[in-house]
């Protein structure tokens, strides 16, 4: 089975600081990774994946993600936060195995606060 | 191109009352999931669907049911409703390979009372 981890459900960070929002998975066989953001009442806008390759991503508005095999991670991250990045975020993996459904598992979200 | 389309945004219902959430794409694409969102709880799948004619359950499948007539359409039915049904619920939709994303509705805010 494949889950998903984002241990904080809230980071507070300043504005023109840099952001981390963290995320562990497990899957059983390699893992395609993808983080998500969603706006207060929208639906869920995707912002970047990790397929394969180099292990730092890049996404959309300025975002980007490092997979580490090792310690099973995928965090996001952005070198200087912005209001407007306040939102609520989600990690999700899909299995490349036993998946019938090529679907993804979510984990339970962050919410980003940044503060002017 | 108008994606993944749900109706309606909002709905109260009684308890005992049946509805049917409406999702449409329009983007060809072959699988179709709806999810539901509880605070704090992220998303958890309720069915999903590879194809026309084709689904099966997700993690939460109890107390829904769906049909997959047509690619674009996959509606989600609440039979009888029950207050533990209170939440977003989102549809969405993917081409159908391994490295490719969702697409999401806005979502349909259901209350039951």
């Amino acid at each position: 089975a494949q889950s998903v981890a984002q241990p904080e459900d809230q980071v507070n960070v300043a504005e023109g600081n840099p952001l981390t929002v963290k995320c562990t998975y497990s899957v059983s066989g390699n893992p395609y990774l993808f983080w998500y953001v969603q706006y207060p009442n929208r639906g869920l806008q995707f912002l970047l994946k990790y397929i394969t390759g180099d292990n730092l991503v890049k996404g959309s508005y300025g975002f980007e993600a490092e997979f580490n095999k090792s310690q099973t991670s995928f965090h996001l991250k952005k070198p200087s936060a912005l209001v407007s990045d306040s939102a609520l975020y989600f990690c999700a993996v899909r299995d490349m195995n036993n998946n019938a459904g090529n679907m993804l598992t979510f984990g339970g979200g962050t919410r980003l606060m940044v503060k002017p | 191109n108008a994606g993944v389309t749900q109706t309606p945004k909002f709905r109260i219902l009684k308890i005992g009352q049946s509805m049917t959430l409406q999702c449409t794409q329009d983007m060809n694409h072959n699988y179709m999931y709806w999810y539901r969102q509880d605070p704090g709880m992220g998303l958890k799948l309720i069915y999903y669907s590879v194809g026309a004619g084709i689904t099966d359950k997700g993690e939460v499948p109890n107390g829904y049911n769906v049909s997959r007539s047509t690619t674009e359409d996959f509606p989600l039915r609440l039979e009888l409703a029950a207050p533990s049904q209170t939440s977003v619920y989102f549809c969405a939709s993917t081409d159908g390979t391994l490295t490719g994303e969702l697409f999401f509705g806005e979502g349909s805010r259901l209350t039951v009372l």
